[in-house]
């Protein structure tokens, strides 16, 4: 089986601060592990994803994310927030079997950016 | 013109009415999700095909039907729509090789 909780139903960070929106995942296998980003009337957009290579993954936009496996946490970080970052954020696993994966994903972070 | 096109893009119907949302890609995936999205609850999976002979139930299946007419064309019914399926419905396509997945901009439909 597999979870993923993201932590934050929501969360405001000033322009120009800081974004961590955290992601914790439970899986019996080595998963993958993706961050989605859905901004206001738009289909999903993928930021960056994990599949076991280097544990400090970049993605676009200026976002990254860590694998830590000693924590099962995938937490999202930007040094700093622009406004066009306002978006819903999805932390998504993946069980990769046998070829056929299938995503199971957070309930969603909704970032705010304050001016 | 977008990878996976989705319509239509909003819909309103009624109680009982049987309708149809379509979806089209030009990834040339064999791999292809209908994803069923509600506030606060992320999203849900409803059907998925691996290719045009393969479908499957996801974990929210009942109530819908869905149709595999082609590799690029993928559609999900509602045979008889009721309000609690009023959400924001998206169509993913996907090539397996663990890439991640491309999305529709979706449809938004409301049973009344």
């Amino acid at each position: 089986a597999q979870s993923v909780t993201q932590l934050d139903s929501h969360v405001s960070v000033s322009e120009g601060t800081p974004v961590l929106l955290r992601c914790n995942y439970s899986s019996s296998y080595s998963p993958s592990l993706f961050w989605y980003v859905q901004h206001p009337n738009k289909g999903l957009q993928l930021l960056l994803k994990y599949t076991s290579a280097a544990t400090l993954v970049k993605g676009i936009n200026g976002f990254e994310a860590e694998f830590k496996k000693s924590e099962t946490s995938f937490h999202l970080t930007k040094p700093s927030a622009h406004m066009s970052d306002a978006a819903e954020y999805f932390c998504v696993v993946s069980r990769p079997n046998f070829g056929n994966e299938k995503l199971t994903f957070g309930t969603g972070t909704r970032l705010t950016i304050i001016p | 013109d977008a990878d996976v096109t989705q319509t239509p893009r909003n819909r309103i119907t009624k109680t009982g009415k049987r309708i149809m949302l379509e979806c089209s890609q030009t990834k040339g995936h064999d791999r292809m999700y209908w994803y069923r999205q509600d506030p606060g609850l992320g999203l849900r999976l409803i059907y998925y095909s691996f290719d045009v002979k393969d479908i499957n139930k996801g974990e929210i299946s009942d109530g819908y039907s869905v149709s595999r007419q082609a590799q690029a064309k993928f559609s999900l019914s509602l045979e008889s729509a009721i309000p609690n399926q009023t959400a924001l419905y998206f169509c993913a396509t996907d090539s397996g090789r663990g890439f991640g997945y491309t999305f529709g901009s979706g449809t938004r439909l409301t049973v009344v």
